[in-house]
């Protein structure tokens, strides 16, 4: 069964700052990795996606994909409170079913 | 746009007792549905996936016979929580597939007293 890691389990960060996550699967046939984002009391909502080896970014947002070592980083610029949330990191396999296995999350809070 | 509705948002059930919860896809055609539960340590378990027409493949710790799974349509699934126990609660989230993308339902959160 697959294993994703996510670090660090909790991250504290002050507002306007710079908050970076990581994931690692265990499994090489990832296609491709989720980042969600789940808020105090709420389900759980898509946020990036990443197929590529290098980087994405979408504003604020960037994520970084090495795929010979399964290793996905979500980094958040100019931190706000309002990124304070679970970050959960979903590889996703390929072979006929696409099945998202999460990781614990990264909690992240950013203090005003 | 696509959602996901989950019932009921929240149940109360005895211990040895059982509940059933429902998912619905709006919008679109679920091919997937994964049922995950959180604990509340917050840790993520995927409990199985079910695929129209296929076999439902649950995951390790989970079995059919504790959680068995309906899954008629495109855009309906129900999961049973059987002699549900202390350690069945959590908060129950439907993930339904559009191609690779899954949307959640917010989740049936269940207590067992």
């Amino acid at each position: 069964q697959q294993k994703v890691q996510q670090s660090p389990e909790s991250l504290i960060v002050p507002e306007g700052g710079m908050a970076s996550l990581n994931c690692t699967s265990s499994d090489r046939n990832v296609d491709y990795f989720w980042w969600y984002r789940q808020h105090s009391g709420k389900s759980p909502k898509m946020l990036m996606s990443i197929f590529s080896n290098g980087e994405k970014e979408e504003g604020r947002f960037t994520v970084h994909l090495n795929k010979a070592s399964l290793h996905t980083s979500l980094h958040i610029r100019d931190s706000q409170p309002s990124d304070s949330a679970l970050y959960l990191c979903a590889p996703l396999t390929s072979g006929g079913n696409y099945k998202p296995t999460f990781g614990k999350g990264t909690s992240l809070v950013v203090h005003p | 746009g696509a959602l996901v509705y989950q019932y009921p948002r929240r149940t109360i059930c005895k211990s040895g007792t059982s509940m059933r919860m429902e998912c619905q896809a709006v919008g679109f055609q679920a091919t997937s549905v994964a049922w995950y539960r959180q604990s509340p340590q917050k840790t993520f378990e995927l409990i199985a996936l079910s695929t129209v027409n296929s076999a439902i493949k649950y995951e390790q710790n989970f079995t059919q016979e504790k959680f068995p799974i309906s899954h008629p349509n495109l855009s309906f699934s129900s999961m049973t929580v059987l002699n549900a126990y202390l350690e069945d609660r959590g908060l129950y989230l439907c993930g339904a597939y559009r191609g690779t993308e899954v949307f959640f339902g917010k989740g049936t959160r269940l207590t067992v007293v």
